[in-house]
């Protein structure tokens, strides 16, 4: 069975810091990861994605994130923070080439202050 | 850019009453979701739905869920009886292998059992 853990429920950085939201995850097989966005009252957006290609992927509004299969992470990180970036983020993980569910971590709340 | 988009947005209901939640996936996308997010809780996977007929299932797709694409562009969750508890947030998301198994999700239906 997949499982995701996301260590910090509430993150908190200033504006223009470095932003670092933290992934870990269980499959029996190499997965696909994903990271999700949800803004208050909305539904998920797609922030990136991993599919074994390259490990460090970039996603939109300036994330990325780095798979490390001997860490089992997939970390999520961004330079500088925005106060746009206020947010719930969810780690995701699935079975590749099967369509098969998404697991999803407990998310993870980022605080931006200015 | 194509989305999904779902129906209503907010549906209240009283404890027993049957209520449908609509879905209207990415008109290419062979494979639908339904996930659902108690207040405060992780997204969990329901059910998915592949070639007019359910692929996967969880625990809490129990006998008084079902789901129906009864044309060519909707997909269902019928609730038949509703509990307190299924009070959540309820999302549908589709997809096609061909973009790797990327869910896009709609912005879902907040449904509250009184």
């Amino acid at each position: 069975a997949q499982s995701v853990t996301q260590l910090g429920s509430h993150v908190s950085v200033s504006e223009g810091a470095l932003v670092l939201l933290r992934c870990n995850y269980s499959s029996s097989v190499p997965p696909y990861l994903f990271w999700y966005v949800q803004y208050p009252n909305q539904g998920l957006q797609l922030l990136l994605k991993y599919t074994s290609a390259a490990t460090l992927v970039k996603g939109i509004n300036g994330f990325e994130a780095e798979f490390k299969k001997s860490e089992t992470s997939f970390h999520l990180t961004k330079p500088s923070a925005h106060m746009s970036d206020a947010a719930e983020y969810f780690c995701a993980v699935t079975d590749p080439g099967s369509a098969r569910q998404l697991t999803f971590g407990s998310g993870t709340q980022l605080t931006v202050l200015p | 850019e194509p989305e999904v988009t779902q129906t209503p947005s907010h549906q209240v209901t009283q404890m027993g009453q049957e209520v449908i939640l609509r879905c209207v996936p990415i008109s290419n996308h062979l494979y639908f979701y339904w996930y659902r997010q108690i207040l405060g809780q992780k997204v969990e996977f329901l059910v998915s739905f592949y070639n007019n007929e359910i692929s996967e299932k969880s625990e809490i797709f129990d006998d008084q869920f079902s789901v129906e694409r009864p044309d060519g562009s909707n997909f269902t969750l019928k609730i038949r009886s509703t509990k307190l508890e299924d009070s959540a947030m309820y999302f549908c998301a589709s997809t096609d292998l061909t973009v790797q198994e990327t869910q896009y999700f709609g912005p879902g239906t907040r449904l509250l059992v009184l």
